[in-house]
């Protein structure tokens, strides 16, 4: 069965570096979503992505924060200087194309653990 | 703006029906959902139901919705160990590309 894969699974890094979370989204799926998840707190939507740009993003994702899809396979988070409350599960998730009003799933990756010292 | 809440913690014991509660604020919300995360894994969808509806089965799964109140409810009929995981409530509104909100997941713990 076609999956989300995240890479890598556990990344550890010093406050003020750059760091780079990757996703492979599963092959046919056209929309791609970050969200993480502070450690006993809510999921929290970071931003969605379609046709090579931004779709919405939540107040979050600031400009620290930036997606690309390099290839068409990756799909990736880079946050530019991380801060300490960075420190999350960072989790990617993509859907097939949806009409208007209609349902797609959205299938979700293992997740990426980040830790800034 | 969009909330959800849910209880934190839930214990029955196996065989037991477990109901796991949620609320929600935003009216407008399209679809809600239930997911589920065991440890080290993501987040799994189990089911979820359209907002015109009233009741989803799925097997041992019953989703019951509330649109008056905001309230939706999972009910796991025979509960087993293996349901034992974080069970998370979640929303999208009828626009675009169907972000997801979430509640803050209910710890569920099946013991023998």
């Amino acid at each position: 069965e076609p999956e989300v894969t995240q890479t890598p699974s556990h990344q550890v890094t010093q406050m003020g570096q750059e760091v780079i979370l990757r996703c492979v989204p599963i092959s046919n799926h056209l929309y791609f979503y970050w969200y993480r998840q502070i450690l006993g707190q809510k999921v929290e939507f970071l931003v969605s992505f379609y046709n090579n740009e931004i779709s919405e993003k939540s107040e979050i994702f600031d400009d620290q924060f930036s997606v690309e899809r390099p290839d068409g396979s990756n799909f990736t988070l880079k946050i530019r200087s991380t801060k300490l409350e960075d420190s999350a599960m960072y989790f990617c998730a993509s859907s097939e194309l949806s009409s208007s009003g209609s349902y797609n799933e959205q299938f979700f990756g293992p997740g990426t653990r980040l830790t800034v010292l | 703006g969009e909330d959800v809440e849910q209880s934190l913690f839930l214990s029955v014991r196996e065989g037991d029906s477990s109901v796991i509660n949620c609320t929600y604020t935003d009216s407008s919300s399209t679809y809600l959902y239930w997911y589920k995360q065991e440890p080290g894994a993501g987040l799994q969808l189990l089911t979820y139901i359209f907002s015109n509806m009233d009741m989803k089965q799925d097997q041992r799964l019953t989703v019951l919705l509330n649109k008056k109140d905001k309230h939706l409810s999972l009910r796991i009929a025979d509960t087993q160990t293996g349901d034992s995981a974080i069970y998370f409530c979640a929303e999208s509104m009828n626009t675009g590309f169907q972000k997801l909100v979430f509640g803050t997941g209910t710890r569920l713990l099946v013991s023998p």
